[in-house]
């Protein structure tokens, strides 16, 4: 079944404390994203990346970093998470141009304490 | 920066009933508008992609419209179901950048 993965789903974490949301995709795509929900803020990005090491900052990229080492994966790093990285993360992926249909994870609910 | 918004933020609706959410958005240059679905804590479900060049795309009972020249797109649901109840999110993808640009979605609710 073609779909974009996320690890974990849920994450309770402190202030500080390093951590790693996986995303993986099976469907050979391009171009992945990640994405962070808030209420009232709606959808905004944080980092995309248009191949394998090609990557670069969206929206919101500060307190975040990303890599690309492998064309299924796309990780987002938090170095040092504070409380106001609380929120509903998400990746996407699609083929090709990055303006191709885009296929969502299921999100990972992140709060951090 | 692309500017998108929906209305109605919210909509409820008896079951049976027709109806058209709408998004409006600000840069009509723009390669494609997407529309999703987004169930309570879950992720999001392509519903319908509408290329630049086209006018509209159907899927069951859902059809989306899309006028760049305006800066608006519609989705009409036919026969509106309970099972429709969801939030419903629109998104553009301009010409200038390299993600989606979101609305804050339209919260339907389908009453039996």
């Amino acid at each position: 079944e073609a779909q974009v993965t996320q690890n974990p789903r849920y994450l309770i974490t402190v202030t500080g404390k390093k951590l790693t949301v996986t995303c993986s995709q099976n469907m050979n795509h391009e171009y992945m994203s990640w994405y962070r929900q808030d209420p009232g803020l709606g959808l905004r990005q944080i980092y995309y990346s248009m191949n394998v090491e090609v990557t670069d900052k969206g929206d919101v990229p500060e307190g975040y970093k990303v890599s690309r080492k492998e064309k299924r994966n796309f990780p987002l790093i938090l170095e040092s998470p504070s409380p106001n990285q609380t929120s509903l993360y998400f990746c996407a992926s699609s083929s090709g141009a990055s303006y191709n249909e885009q296929f969502f994870g299921p999100g990972t609910r992140l709060t951090v304490l | 920066k692309q500017e998108v918004t929906q209305i109605p933020a919210a909509l409820s609706v008896p079951e049976g009933e027709n109806l058209v959410l709408n998004c409006s958005f600000t840069d009509s240059a723009i390669y494609n508008l997407q529309w999703f679905r987004q169930d309570p804590g879950k992720g999001l479900t392509s519903l319908l992609l509408i290329q630049s060049s086209q006018r509209e795309q159907t899927s069951g009972r859902l059809n989306a419209s899309l006028d760049k020249s305006s800066g608006r797109s519609t989705l009409y649901i036919a026969a509106s179901q309970p099972g429709d109840s969801a939030t419903y999110l629109c998104a553009a993808f301009s010409n200038s950048g390299y993600a989606l640009n979101f609305g804050k979605g339209t919260s339907l609710l389908v009453t039996p």
